[in-house]
């Protein structure tokens, strides 16, 4: 039962674009989300997070949307950069416990 | 200005031995969470841990798999008699206070069983 899904595993932008991920969830009980990074080999790094009180939150090239009643967020990247290629996970976390529901990734690529 | 600490970052074992993961948390940080990553999948949840108390144990396989948070040093999650399944990627996340705050994550280690 896979309460966080990422449809799309792999993305190909080129460089100055906008990249667009897009993540679903289930559980209606879910009110944060965050989205991470991933270089191969290294851990998961913070890129941005929202609660589910704002639609939208921005941190310089990164803006993260939050559309509950269809139960959608999507992660902003404009513009694209070459640094950017890495895997991106979408997670979410309830009311009631903090541990982290993660995606599967899309692994994004931006090419010259 | 340290992160999230994990050591060692590879290890390999044969099959029936025990795997001894280590992880930090940043400085000032009191909660450490441990998620494992199969190849080709998402992170999973395992087991959320403040100092000393097991919070939430639901991700955590019923038998060989155990962790500890003590009032010092680091937080170990402990796997015995390893199988081959346990192959993968194991990250220890922390955050400061309780209640959504942002998890920070290790580099993980990498546990291939032989």
């Amino acid at each position: 039962d896979q309460q966080v899904k990422q449809n799309s595993p792999s993305l190909s932008v080129q460089e100055g674009r906008i990249s667009i991920l897009n993540c679903d969830y289930t559980n209606s009980m879910f009110d944060y989300f965050l989205w991470y990074k991933k270089y191969p080999a290294e851990g998961p790094t913070f890129l941005i997070s929202i609660s589910s009180i704002k639609d939208k939150n921005e941190d310089g090239r990164f803006t993260v949307f939050l559309n509950k009643s269809a139960k959608h967020l999507s992660l902003h990247i404009v513009p694209s950069q070459p640094g950017d290629s890495a895997v991106y996970f979408c997670a979410a976390s309830d009311v009631v416990t903090d541990k982290l529901i993660f995606g599967t990734g899309t692994r994004l690529q931006v090419f010259p | 200005n340290a992160g999230v600490m994990q050591n060692p970052r590879h290890l390999v074992r044969r099959r029936g031995q025990e795997a001894r993961l280590r992880c930090s948390p940043m400085k000032g940080h009191s909660h450490v969470y441990w998620y494992r990553q199969l190849p080709e999948e998402g992170l999973k949840f395992m087991v959320y841990l403040q100092k000393e108390n097991i919070i939430d144990e639901s991700g955590m396989p019923k038998e060989r798999f155990s962790a500890e948070f003590p009032k010092e040093g680091p937080s170990i999650l402990r796997i015995q008699q390893v199988v081959r399944g346990d192959s993968a990627a194991y990250f220890c996340a922390s955050s400061p206070i309780e209640g959504h705050e942002t998890q920070y994550f290790g580099p993980g280690t990498r546990l291939l069983v032989l």
